[in-house]
């Protein structure tokens, strides 16, 4: 089945050390975003790209880029977790152009991120 | 700027009781709706979705229709089951800065469906 795939799904890891989430998608398409959803919240988008096309949020910190090598692939880095950026990250995909109508995002499991 | 406001939860009902979560929305132009549900532990998964003014969305038992007049598109189900149990988030799509869509979501309401 097409899908978007995230790993892990659990990562555990320091204050202040650089930690990358992947996300994967088999659907082939142009769009992937990055949300941040703590608890009891709605999701927050950080940041998406459209092909090659980055487009940050104007409120995402510079703590968070994100890389996509490739359609298939999408990565988020946060280069210094702090305590406050503990929270599920989903990965979501859609596929439409940049004036087209609206289409629904197909969304991963998500990486739920805990900083010590 | 477009937002959501959904009603708060928890919500808790009996299994077979009428579901309704209300959504209501502000947008500048002219929004696509979606209901999206997560389920514990899980990443958002679309419900349904209503693209233009009267349109009806529905899926698995559940229905919304996009109300302009009211700026409204409220959830409903005729019988709730306990594998409803989850949190349900209204949302629209709409072009953002640069041409691109959008989406904003309602903070999410908890449904809990007891035996």
């Amino acid at each position: 089945d097409a899908m978007v795939i995230q790993n892990p799904r659990y990562q555990v890891t320091q204050f202040g050390k650089p930690v990358t989430l992947s996300c994967s998608q088999t659907l082939n398409h142009n769009v992937m975003y990055w949300y941040q959803q703590k608890s009891s919240q709605a999701p927050k988008l950080l940041f998406h790209y459209y092909d090659k096309d980055f487009n940050n949020e104007a409120d995402t910190p510079d703590n968070f880029q994100s890389r996509r090598p490739n359609t298939s692939f999408c990565f988020l880095d946060i280069r210094s977790p702090g305590l406050g950026d503990a929270a599920m990250y989903l990965c979501a995909t859609s596929s439409l152009g940049p004036t087209s109508g609206a289409d629904e995002q197909f969304f991963g499991p998500g990486t739920r991120l805990t900083v010590l | 700027g477009n937002s959501v406001t959904q009603m708060e939860g928890p919500v808790t009902l009996s299994e077979e009781a009428f579901l309704t979560i209300n959504c209501t929305y502000t947008a500048t132009g002219y929004p696509s709706l979606f209901w999206y549900v997560q389920y514990p532990g899980e990443g958002l998964q679309l419900l349904l979705k209503a693209t233009k003014a009267d349109d009806k969305g529905s899926n698995k038992g559940f229905e919304a229709t996009y109300r302009k007049e009211t700026t409204s598109f409220h959830l409903e189900k005729g019988s709730v089951q306990v594998s409803d149990s989850a949190v349900y988030f209204c949302a629209l799509s709409d072009q953002g800065s640069g041409g691109y869509q959008k989406v904003t979501f309602g903070t999410g309401t908890k449904l809990q469906v007891i035996p």
